[in-house]
């Protein structure tokens, strides 16, 4: 079952940031929440994963409500290489399975 | 760094027909997941599995089945196949339950 609310589509210009957001209203406490993207037809590629905390790494930013109810992955200086479909994922790390809902499709404009 | 492994890359079938597909997981991961993604759509679960006991099981036809072995490497066998079961498959390692890492894929197509 859906965990997450993710809009279809977006666009974004090469060189600005990308904010996708991410609603998971009924998220558990135990719940992390993640983030991965699939470039056509590729395997889907992790990004970030964090708990209540906000999160970076080389690729980007995870901000995390404070209530964790909602959630937005930033890349701070889109490129053409970013256009993919982004996943948000929420999972318990003894869960032992990564639901993929449909996820936002993102397009990086020259 | 090493990555997940699969094989073949690509596959043609006849209906009816049996397929295997591998799986490498990263080492030292002792977690495996099997997807399967049809043209157009968002990966599904298939089944997972943790230290070579199956952990997890989703949306897999009957007449598939899978394993993890002792090296931990993994294998889904297709059996009967269908034109409907054309799709890219991918399996993804993790170590217990975190992050979980994805191979390229398998394309299969059935014909």
């Amino acid at each position: 079952d859906a965990k997450t609310t993710q809009p279809p589509s977006m666009d974004c210009a090469e060189g600005r940031a990308a904010n996708l957001p991410c609603n998971h209203s009924t998220i558990s406490g135990n719940e992390y929440v993640y983030w991965y993207r699939q470039i056509h037809s590729q395997g889907p590629q992790y990004i970030i994963h964090g708990l209540k905390n906000n999160e970076t790494n080389e690729m980007a930013s995870l901000i995390i409500t404070e209530d964790r109810k909602s959630s937005t992955l930033i890349l701070p200086h889109a490129t053409l290489r970013d256009t993919a479909v982004y996943y948000c994922i929420v999972h318990v790390n003894t869960g032992n399975q990564f639901y993929f809902g449909t996820g936002t499709s993102l397009t990086v404009i020259p | 760094a090493a990555g997940v492994i699969q094989s073949p890359r690509h596959l043609i079938k006849e209906k009816r027909e049996t397929a295997t597909l591998k799986c490498y997981p990263i080492p030292r991961h002792d977690t495996v997941y099997w997807y399967q993604q049809g043209p157009g759509q968002d990966p599904q679960f298939l089944i997972s599995f943790y230290e070579k006991m199956q952990s997890d099981k989703g949306s897999i036809p009957d007449r598939f089945s899978a394993q993890q072995f002792s090296d931990y490497h993994s294998e889904l066998n297709m059996s009967s196949l269908e034109l409907g079961d054309s799709a890219l498959y991918f399996c993804a390692s993790s170590l217990r339950s975190t992050e979980a890492f994805f191979g390229q894929g398998t394309r299969l197509t059935v014909v």
